[in-house]
């Protein structure tokens, strides 16, 4: 079965560059997730995206943005980069407004130095 | 401030013992709890979830529990496998819009299981 696909796996970024993370939801799944989680952490939600619209906005920080395009797939673009942005990115995807499962890909490590 | 507490931070049971874990909350709009299991380096995955209509649900060897005036709930792995040995996070979320995928995670649990 199809799964969350992201891209890139791994990406390595000095201080104050940019970095685009891509995210590919499961077929026929309309609502878009993404998860930032430091090491040893729990993840942590950061935003959302339901029909290509912000559905709803954590913790994420201004020199982030992310936005859903109209084939469902979504991109999460960093700025300014610190070191503390160093951390796996989950994307995560489902269908919106009900209750179930919720997928998530297999992450990209961002490491900062 | 953490909105689901979990505990312990780390377990290691013996292969055929059951692993218990423990989550509270405090916003009592959560009405979604699901349990997730991560291996190093891959995403959570979904083991199982409750809602609050209910005080227990199984499946397999997986058992949640749940107690709402409590605002507590418990996963309970029976016959511990080597194979169950990843990290195991609880999760809360609440209803309205895509909100079901906005968790809320515990801390987490580190779980070791010995052959």
């Amino acid at each position: 079965a199809a799964g969350v696909i992201q891209s890139p796996r791994h990406l390595i970024k000095e201080k104050r560059e940019t970095a685009t993370l891509k995210c590919y939801p499961i077929p026929r799944h309309d609502t878009v997730y993404w998860y930032q989680q430091g090491p040893g952490q729990d993840p942590q939600f950061l935003i959302s995206f339901y029909e290509k619209m912000q559905s709803d906005k954590g913790s994420i920080p201004d020199r982030f943005s992310a936005q859903q395009f109209s084939d469902y797939h979504s991109e999460l673009n960093m700025s300014s980069l610190e070191l503390g942005d160093s951390a796996l990115y989950f994307c995560a995807s489902k269908k919106g407004g009900v209750a179930g499962e919720l997928f998530f890909g297999e992450g990209s490590r961002l490491t900062v130095l | 401030q953490q909105q689901v507490k979990q505990s312990p931070q780390s377990l290691i049971v013996q292969k055929g013992g059951i692993s218990i874990i423990n989550c509270a909350y405090e916003n009592t709009a959560f009405d979604y709890f699901p349990w997730y299991q991560q291996f190093p380096g891959k995403g959570p995955a979904l083991l199982i979830a409750i809602r609050p209509d209910v005080s227990e649900k199984k499946e397999g060897r997986f058992t949640i529990s749940f107690n709402k005036s409590a605002k507590q709930f418990s996963l309970h792995i029976m016959d511990s496998q080597p194979g169950d040995s990843a990290t195991y996070f609880c999760a809360a979320a609440y209803a309205g819009g895509t909100s079901y995928g906005k968790l809320t995670f515990g801390q987490g649990t580190i779980l070791t299981v010995h052959p």
